[in-house]
């Protein structure tokens, strides 16, 4: 079946401009996270969905930060003004459920490139 | 607040010998530790995983050790295989909660 996709692969906008990245989870999955990976680190945690709600946001490192998920299925990740320290790996993963013990699937991820 | 280390960003090993990677924990609340694997452009993608009930877990080549009084565990691939090349990053969460907290990851190249 088909996994969790990520669109674009890549993006490159110029500082203080606004971008949308969007993940599609993996079919009939309820729970959907968004980890963001900076050069030589691995990923950090930035929000989780449990349906369509935010249960999480504290990852979100300020308010230029925003994403949404209103039908419980596709998640848009939003930020604004962005800035050069934004740079970085935006991951989502998804899993059947939440829980610790429940494995998360990984998009390939949207590579963000603010000059 | 870096919470889960792994130490050696990079480790060479030859085809059909045993790669160990390392990794360290600073929070004792975590309870289920993970290993995932990632391949340029890719997700990473899971590989194996260990709760902190046991001190091992063996899936194939592949052999996770949890030492809870060290908190470190290690990830053994044993032989080594050319397609093992990839970077392997360590994971860990507290139970019932949700977020994964990964380490820096290890760059594992594997030589023929």
């Amino acid at each position: 079946g088909a996994g969790v996709s990520q669109t674009p692969s890549n993006k490159v906008t110029e500082k203080g401009k606004y971008v949308e990245l969007r993940c599609d989870p993996i079919s009939g999955h309820t729970a959907l996270y968004w980890y963001r990976q900076s050069l030589g680190q691995g990923p950090e945690f930035l929000i989780y969905f449990q349906g369509t709600g935010a249960a999480d946001d504290s990852g979100l490192p300020n308010d230029r930060f925003f994403a949404v998920r209103p039908e419980g299925s596709v998640s848009t990740l939003k930020i604004q003004r962005t800035e050069r320290g934004d740079s970085a790996v935006y991951l989502c993963a998804s899993s059947p459920s939440s829980g610790s013990y429940n494995e998360q699937f990984f998009g390939p991820g949207t590579r963000l490139t603010v000059l | 607040d870096q919470q889960v280390k792994q130490n050696s960003p990079s480790l060479s090993v030859q085809e059909g010998r045993i790669s160990i990677l390392n990794c360290d924990y600073t929070n004792s609340m975590f309870d289920y530790f993970l290993w995932y694997k990632k391949y340029p452009a890719e997700g990473p993608t899971f590989l194996i995983s260990i709760s902190s009930i046991k001190d091992k877990n063996e899936d194939g080549r592949f052999t996770v050790f949890l030492n809870k009084s060290a908190k470190h565990l290690s990830l053994h691939i044993v032989p080594s295989q050319p397609g093992d090349s990839a970077v392997y990053f360590c994971a860990a969460s507290v139970e019932n909660d949700y977020k994964l907290s990964f380490g820096a990851g290890t760059t594992v190249t594997v030589r023929a």
